[in-house]
């Protein structure tokens, strides 16, 4: 099946810092890519979509200047933490997919903690 | 606005019983549903994938029935094993932009 790579696994930071999780499909054409949050005992929850060239369309209530997407190739998308913080911290997860309606495929996730 | 609703939050059983994991959706307008397993801090493995069209989807000792018009799906796991413990979570796939729409979870321990 498709593979979705996500770096890195865990990272953890001083706060005011900035933190660069990227999300690779590494055996198709990733030409929608979602960002998801999971705080503690809380569901996934969608962050941001983003297409292939185009800006990110991000969820209500969540800050864009904040958590910069790029989504520059087919197979690479990044999500980047400016001047993280302690609330930050959370497990952060991407999904990719090819065609509309196709299978959504996982990267395994990141766990970040803000100190 | 789509709500997916899981019950239990958590269950415990001994090796070898079947239990089956509950899953609600609000909006019976889906593309698709999928049932997943979370194993501790790591990321999301599909385990079945249903179509809006199907009614259910079997692999292995797994098996996922989906019935649209009531808003329920349900992960039927036979003859548990202390390796299926995991979050199992329902996720419901509706509109355009495809992105998918999560339960909290259903956290199953098997105890051996």
């Amino acid at each position: 099946g498709a593979v979705v790579s996500q770096h890195p696994s865990r990272v953890i930071c001083k706060s005011g810092t900035s933190v660069k999780i990227e999300c690779r499909s590494l055996d198709f054409q990733a030409t929608t890519m979602f960002w998801y949050r999971q705080f503690p005992k809380q569901s996934l929850m969608l962050m941001a979509t983003s297409n292939e060239g185009s800006k990110a369309t991000y969820e209500q209530g969540v800050e864009k200047d904040k958590f910069l997407i790029n989504h520059a190739s087919l197979t690479l998308s990044t999500l980047t933490v400016t001047s993280a913080h302690p609330e930050d911290s959370s497990f952060y997860i991407c999904s990719a997919r090819g065609a509309a309606n196709e299978k959504l495929f996982f990267g395994s996730g990141t766990q970040l903690s803000v100190l | 606005k789509q709500e997916v609703t899981q019950i239990p939050a958590a269950l415990s059983v001994p090796e070898g019983e079947n239990l089956v994991l509950n899953c609600s959706f609000t909006d019976s307008a889906i593309y698709n549903l999928q049932w997943f397993r979370q194993d501790p801090g790591k990321g999301l493995t599909s385990l079945l994938l249903i179509q809006s069209s199907q009614r259910e989807q079997t692999s292995g000792r797994l098996n996922a029935s989906l019935d649209k018009s009531s808003g329920r799906s349900t992960l039927y796991i036979a003859a548990s094993q202390p390796g299926d413990s995991a979050t199992y979570l329902c996720a419901v796939h509706g509109g355009s932009q495809g992105n998918l729409i999560f339960g909290k979870g259903t956290k199953l321990s098997v105890k051996p």
